[in-house]
């Protein structure tokens, strides 16, 4: 069974610095997607982004890139330029590229909190 | 971009009653919708996986005769809480995929139903 393991509970950040936050992950799949969701106070989920594993260019959304370390079973999520809005939960998903088998596995969460 | 609703988004009921949260994609079809519940500051854990016009699969551990999950329809989902107690009070989130794509690249979730169980 895949795990997804976020190791940092709570960040904090400078509004406009920079924000790096950790995912590791367990596989034995060669073939999978990585996701960075974002839940703020509203408790909707954000997709942030998404990395096809197979793709070895990290995958970026404006303020947001990741870097991908297929080998070390790494993905970490990268904030430029944080704001306030930035402010939530942010989770690290995994799921299988299989057709039928597409379920999400989260990680735990890591709360940022954005400073003015 | 593509729309799940919840509703209701929260509901309060007795221990012993039954409570019913419908997931409903408003403007594609969805042929698979998957069931979330959340714990307060904690994760996202997967219930089951409900397909369109079959029996939905349940996760490990999750009771499928106390959590009733009917996908009748390309764009309902339902989950009834059948006899609920204090321990089934959670945020509980559905998401879609649209049909004839794949769901890592089209995945959509409602905003969540909170229930509190008296």
């Amino acid at each position: 069974a895949q795990t997804v393991t976020q190791s940092q509970p709570e960040m904090s950040v400078q509004e406009a610095e920079t924000v790096t936050l950790s995912c590791t992950y367990d596989t034995s799949e060669s073939d999978y997607y990585l996701f960075w969701y974002k839940q703020p106070p509203s408790r909707q989920m954000i997709l942030v982004i998404r990395q096809e594993a197979y793709k070895q260019q990290n995958a970026t959304e404006n303020r947001f890139s990741v870097n991908f370390q297929k080998a070390a079973k790494s993905f970490s999520l990268k904030i430029s330029d944080s704001q306030l809005g930035d402010a939530a939960m942010y989770f690290c998903a995994y799921s299988s590229s299989d057709f039928g088998n597409e379920k999400l596995t989260f990680g735990t969460g890591t709360r940022l909190t954005i400073i003015p | 971009g593509a729309v799940v609703s919840q509703h209701p988004s929260r509901v309060i009921c007795k221990s012993g009653t039954s409570v019913k949260i419908e997931c409903r994609s408003l403007d594609f079809q969805a042929t698979t919708m998957f069931w979330y519940r959340q714990f307060p500051k904690k994760s996202l854990m997967l219930m089951a996986t409900s397909n369109e016009g079959s029996k939905a699969t349940y996760e490990q551990g999750v009771e499928k005769d106390k959590f009733l999950i009917n996908h009748a329809s390309l764009t309902l989902s339902t989950l009834t809480v059948t006899s609920a107690h204090p321990e089934d009070s959670s945020f509980y989130i559905c998401s879609a995929t649209t049909a004839g794509t794949r769901f890592q690249e089209t995945q959509y979730f409602g905003p969540g139903t909170r229930l509190l169980v008296l």
